[in-house]
């Protein structure tokens, strides 16, 4: 049954630690998103990879960095450089090529990541 | 830039009831237009998504309209259902990113269907 795994799903971080995010899809999508969701809030793009060994920047990348070195992963660090990393990390994949590209993104379910 | 606007933040209706939630965007160059749902605690499932050339999308009790002239679209739930209990997200995917599948997300509607 294909899907997307995140791990851990609780996640606590220390005062200028740096921390790793698990995504894993087995679904043989290209594309790979990390988004961040705060309460009551909509979700907003860290960063997303269309292809192996290549990401780009979305709307909050500060703090944040990834890796794409093989297809079906996609880890997000969340390093010390982020003041205010509390919230729920949510990662997603989805097809952006060839004639199946236009399908919703299929999302994992979530890693909830709090300062200790 | 483009914005997407949801409202209401939250909705509370008893169960039988007909709703409508709406979704609006600032800029209509706009490739699809997607509504999700989220369960507590969880990630998202999508429900429906309507190509930009596409007026409507239907899936069971659920139907979602688009107009891209006015920058909106509705998510229209017969009948509800407390199982129908959730936060609905609405997502446009702008013009030019059908290559990268970027999202831009509304805040959500957090629907509670009372027994």
């Amino acid at each position: 049954d294909g899907g997307i795994t995140q791990s851990p799903k609780y996640l606590f971080r220390k005062e200028g630690q740096n921390v790793t995010l698990s995504c894993e899809q087995n679904l043989n999508h290209d594309a790979m998103y990390w988004y961040r969701q705060d309460p009551g809030q909509g979700l907003r793009l860290i960063y997303y990879s269309q292809i192996v060994n290549d990401f780009q920047k979305g709307d909050i990348a500060e703090g944040y960095s990834v890796s794409r070195e093989k297809k079906e992963s996609f880890p997000l660090t969340v390093t010390s450089a982020q003041k205010n990393p509390t919230a729920f990390y949510l990662c997603a994949s989805s097809i952006v090529q060839g004639p199946r590209r236009n399908q919703p993104q299929h999302f994992g379910d979530g890693t909830r990541l709090s300062i200790l | 830039k483009q914005e997407v606007t949801q409202i209401p933040a939250a909705l509370s209706v008893p169960e039988g009831e007909n709703l409508v939630l709406n979704c609006s965007f600032t800029d209509s160059a706009i490739y699809n237009l997607q509504w999700f749902r989220q369960d507590p605690g969880k990630g998202l499932t999508s429900l429906l998504l309507i190509q930009s050339s596409q007026r409507e999308q239907t899936s069971g009790r659920l139907n979602a309209s688009l107009d891209k002239s006015s920058g909106r679209s509705t998510l229209y739930i017969a009948a509800s259902q407390p199982g129908d209990s959730a936060t609905y997200l609405c997502a446009v995917s702008p013009h030019g990113s059908s290559n990268t599948g970027k999202l831009i997300f509304g805040q959500g509607t957090t629907l509670q269907v009372k027994p």
